[in-house]
């Protein structure tokens, strides 16, 4: 079974600009969450959804947005990039909640 | 939501068992311990879960003492492969899959 998918893998923007950042969960599972990573901050919860719906949020501006479709693929967006959005952004999935969550590889966004 | 601690890093050669203990006070009846490993710029990966008492896989085992508030996640005979970061959580039941990740254990193993 083919694991979770990010795309792209690595972005460079710089300041002002938005993003979009694409992941594909494995097949059959319907919850996807997103995750940011820093030196700084370590491993942070940015959002979940299940079934097309956001059912979790974690503490980020609005500027961080995301939608499920309903093949259960998954994006989260970024508006208005500031230099202290670089970070990895990982998604993971799950089928049976939060007993185990799959990761993907993440897609490392740098702001210049 | 049980917050988790752990030690910042640890050392050790290969071969030798690691054992890396997890402290949560106020895990709640319900709430289970879960880790995961994270190799650097990839994903977390879920290594093992557990409720009480012990928990074995092909990678490791999880202790978890009768009062619950720690547990022990030991890696028997480790390479040099097992360096990564080492996160322990209690994933809150009532918040869908949020996962709140500490600082994790930097494990470190040498030849």
């Amino acid at each position: 079974k083919a694991g979770v998918t990010q795309t792209p893998r690595y972005l460079i923007k710089t300041r002002g600009q938005q993003v979009t950042l694409s992941c594909s969960p494995i097949s059959g599972h319907r919850s996807v969450s997103w995750y940011q990573q820093t030196p700084g901050q370590g491993l942070q919860f940015l959002f979940e959804y299940f079934s097309e719906t956001q059912r979790n949020k974690g503490n980020f501006p609005g500027r961080f947005s995301g939608r499920q479709f309903s093949n259960s693929r998954s994006e989260m967006n970024v508006s208005t990039l500031e230099l202290g959005d670089s970070a990895l952004y990982l998604c993971a999935s799950s089928f049976r909640g939060y007993n185990e969550q799959f990761f993907g590889p993440g897609t490392r966004l740098t702001v210049l | 939501l049980a917050k988790t601690t752990q030690p910042i890093s640890m050392d050790s050669y290969e071969g030798q068992e690691v054992n890396i203990t997890c402290s949560h006070n106020n895990i709640a009846t319900n709430d289970y311990i879960t880790w995961y490993q994270q190799f650097p710029s990839q994903g977390p990966r879920f290594i093992i879960q557990g409720y009480k008492t012990k928990v074995t896989n092909e990678v490791a085992s999880l202790f978890i003492p009768a009062d619950r508030k720690s547990s022990t996640l030991s890696l028997p005979r480790v390479s040099l492969s097992d360096t990564a970061v080492y996160y322990c959580l209690v994933p809150n039941n009532n918040a869908g899959n949020m996962l709140t990740f500490g600082g994790g254990t930097r494990l470190m193993v040498k030849p």
